[in-house]
């Protein structure tokens, strides 16, 4: 079975735009989450989608936003792009929505904002 | 909500000696408790995992011990080996916020020759 894949790996970007992000979970798993990484704060939960609803959302600003679609993929955008951005974007996917469902990560995307 | 604190920060053993991470969390709802390996430029990776029903899980070289009263969980890895090193992090979510899982600030693991 194919792991989770996150597409683009790579992306450097401007401040002031924006990026959309992709994440394709493990076949037949429904839940995506999505996190930050990053040296200074280290792992951060973003948001969680389950059958196309947002279930839950950390402590991030409204500029950075997702959606679910029908076949569980997942996107996550973040507009009005920051230099403080820059981080490896990790997307985790796990079979149902449970806190005890295991989570399996994707590679990530490096996001560099200039 | 949920913190998630993990010690040490770095810590160097020699081939073949064991090495414990330890973690303690402040919600004493948090139920489920995984532990993942990273290594550099890699994705974090399910090592092994504990759910609060459980006292401890054995999986080859790798343990987890969870002690719910004292709300630490640790993580033992024996016999090291070079392919150890890499940087483990603790985790814990909690039902009803289902998959987020709140992370600790990891541990540095080097194993030298």
């Amino acid at each position: 079975k194919a792991g989770v894949t996150q597409t683009p790996r790579y992306l450097i970007k401007t401040r002031g735009q924006q990026v959309t992000l992709s994440c394709s979970p493990i076949s037949g798993h429904r839940s995506v989450s999505w996190y930050q990484q990053t040296p200074g704060q280290g792992l951060q939960f973003l948001f969680e989608y389950f059958s196309e609803t947002q279930r839950n959302k950390g402590n991030f600003p409204g500029r950075f936003s997702g959606r679910q679609f029908s076949n569980s993929r997942s996107e996550m955008n973040v507009s009005t792009l920051e230099l403080g951005d820059s981080a490896l974007y990790l997307c985790a996917s796990s079979l149902v929505y449970s806190s005890l469902s295991e989570q399996y990560f994707g590679p990530g995307t490096r996001l560099t904002v200039t | 909500g949920e913190n998630v604190e993990q010690h040490p920060s770095t810590l160097s053993v020699q081939e073949g000696d064991s090495a414990v991470i330890k973690c303690t969390y402040s919600d004493s709802a948090s139920n489920y408790f995984p532990w993942y390996k990273q290594e550099l430029g890699k994705r974090p990776q399910l090592i092994i995992d504990i759910r609060s029903n459980v006292g401890e899980k054995k999986d080859q070289r790798i343990a987890v011990t969870l002690n719910k009263t004292a709300k630490h969980f640790s993580l033992h890895i024996t016999e090291t080996q070079p392919e150890d090193s890499a940087v483990y992090f603790c985790a814990a979510s909690k039902s009803g916020t289902a998959s987020k899982l709140t992370f600790g600030t990891g541990t540095r693991l080097q194993v030298t020759l």
